[in-house]
């Protein structure tokens, strides 16, 4: 089966500091794909950042970056110089590579606190 | 360049009544999924159609059905409506074959069931 968990459904940050999310998964598949999507109070889920899990090189999003641990399933978002506009759930998601169907996480609230 | 586009944005129904959800993907996209987004809760997939067929289903039951047109438009249908199905249902687009695997989401549909 495929999970993805996260453990933190709340978090704040204070403007210009930096914050980590956390998300771990399970699958026994060993090609597929990451996401970091954004959802703010207008519902639109919007993309953050990708990482290819055949590429070790963790991904980079201008102020957004990943920490892909592979074998312990983890992928991480931390987010730096955090802005007001970065309030919003976050949720961590996967696909496999046939590319069909996403599995989420339970997400995590980010609050900026100015 | 139009974003994945979903209609109506609030729907309101009672208990047994029946719903149809529409979606506009994002232009150059063949492929469309939809999930649903229970309250606090991370988005469940619920099926994929490409090609006007349904490639992949979630876990949902048959009163969930699905329709896609030569234009890539696609309706969720809702038969027998339960106070459960009550959520926000995300519809998102793709590209089959671009090797990307990213799915574009609208700001959804939030239907609520009385």
């Amino acid at each position: 089966a495929q999970t993805v968990t996260q453990s933190q459904p709340e978090m704040s940050v204070q403007e210009a500091e930096t914050v980590t999310l956390s998300c771990t998964y399970d699958t026994s598949e060993s090609n597929y794909y990451l996401f970091w999507y954004k959802q703010p109070p207008s519902r639109q889920m919007i993309l953050v950042i990708r990482q290819e899990a055949y590429k070790q090189q963790n991904a980079t999003e201008n102020r957004f970056s990943v920490n892909f641990q592979k074998a312990a399933k983890s992928f991480s978002l931390k987010i730096s110089d955090s802005q007001l506009g970065d309030t919003a759930m976050y949720f961590c998601a996967f696909t496999i590579n046939t590319g069909n169907q996403f599995y989420f996480g339970t997400g995590t609230s980010l609050t900026v606190i100015p | 360049d139009a974003g994945v586009t979903q209609s109506p944005t609030h729907l309101i129904k009672t208990r047994g009544q029946q719903v149809t959800l529409r979606c506009s993907p994002k232009s150059g996209h063949d492929t469309v999924s939809w999930y649903q987004q229970a309250l606090g809760q991370g988005p469940q997939f619920i099926f994929q159609y490409y090609e006007e067929e349904e490639r992949q289903r979630g876990n949902f039951p048959d009163r969930f059905s699905g329709h896609q047109f030569p234009n890539y438009s696609s309706e969720l249908n809702v038969n027998a409506l339960l106070l459960g199905d009550s959520a926000l249902y995300l519809c998102a687009s793709s590209l089959a074959h671009a090797g990307e695997n990213i799915q574009y989401f609208g700001a959804g549909t939030r239907l609520s069931v009385l």
